[in-house]
């Protein structure tokens, strides 16, 4: 079975950084993409970037809105990807999700972990 | 960047009854790119189809896709009490790389 579990949200103050992970079970972590979304509350899904396999090079992609601040990384031997988040701000307050990434769609996602950035 | 547009904002309808939901994109995609997902509250959006038609694995034969070209449609054919929730359509593009809809709210009537 197919399984992601995010980890790593909290309550961040604004300026800090935050770095979360998905770590993946029950498939080949190794041949597939990884994306991150986030939803803020009562609204709707925002992708922010995604990370491809090795064999596709394991470059990186991200939204416009996060580029400058969000870093997207794997560690195959553990199973983990990551978002690395700076400078976060109080907009960025929101549950945040990994997802399974098969180019065209998403066919499985994490629980997601919540993210609060308030002084 | 295309924009997905879905209609009705939330439809009201007794266990039973037919679901029809629609997804509209500003300009035309492949079906391969159209995906729809259900969100539950306080759960992930789960996978419902993918290539505009395509029910993903373990979805009940009563959520079918259909549609081509800006204009997509999910049909839930008799709804049960479990499918009572937020319906997202998504598309695959290039930047960004994927976009969805606002969604369309399915409640008990």
């Amino acid at each position: 079975e197919v399984q992601l579990v995010e980890s790593g949200g909290g309550l961040v103050k604004p300026g800090r950084s935050l770095r979360l992970s998905c770590t993946a079970s029950g498939f080949t972590f190794d041949d597939y993409a990884m994306s991150w979304f986030r939803q803020a509350p009562g609204k709707g899904l925002e992708w922010l970037g995604f990370i491809r396999s090795k064999g596709y090079g394991g470059t990186t992609e991200y939204a416009a809105s996060v580029k400058d601040r969000f870093t997207i990384s794997r560690d195959d031997s553990k199973s983990i990807a990551y978002l690395q988040m700076n400078s976060l701000k109080t907009e960025d307050t929101a549950v945040y999700y990994c997802a399974r990434d098969i180019y065209t769609y998403l066919d499985n996602w994490g629980q997601g972990t919540l993210v609060t950035v308030s002084s | 960047e295309i924009v997905l547009t879905q209609s009705p904002g939330t439809l009201s309808l007794s266990p039973g009854e037919r679901a029809t939901l629609s997804c509209r994109a500003s300009q035309s995609i492949s079906t391969t790119y159209l995906a729809w997902y259900q969100q539950k509250p306080g759960q992930a959006p789960r996978l419902l189809i993918y290539g505009a038609s395509n029910r993903a694995t373990g979805i009940p034969d009563r959520f079918s896709g259909s549609g081509s070209g800006p204009d997509f449609t999910l049909t839930i054919s008799r709804l049960e009490p479990e499918d009572f929730a937020v319906y997202y359509c998504q598309q695959c593009g290039s930047s960004p790389r994927f976009t969805f809809g606002p969604g369309t709210k399915v409640d008990i009537k």
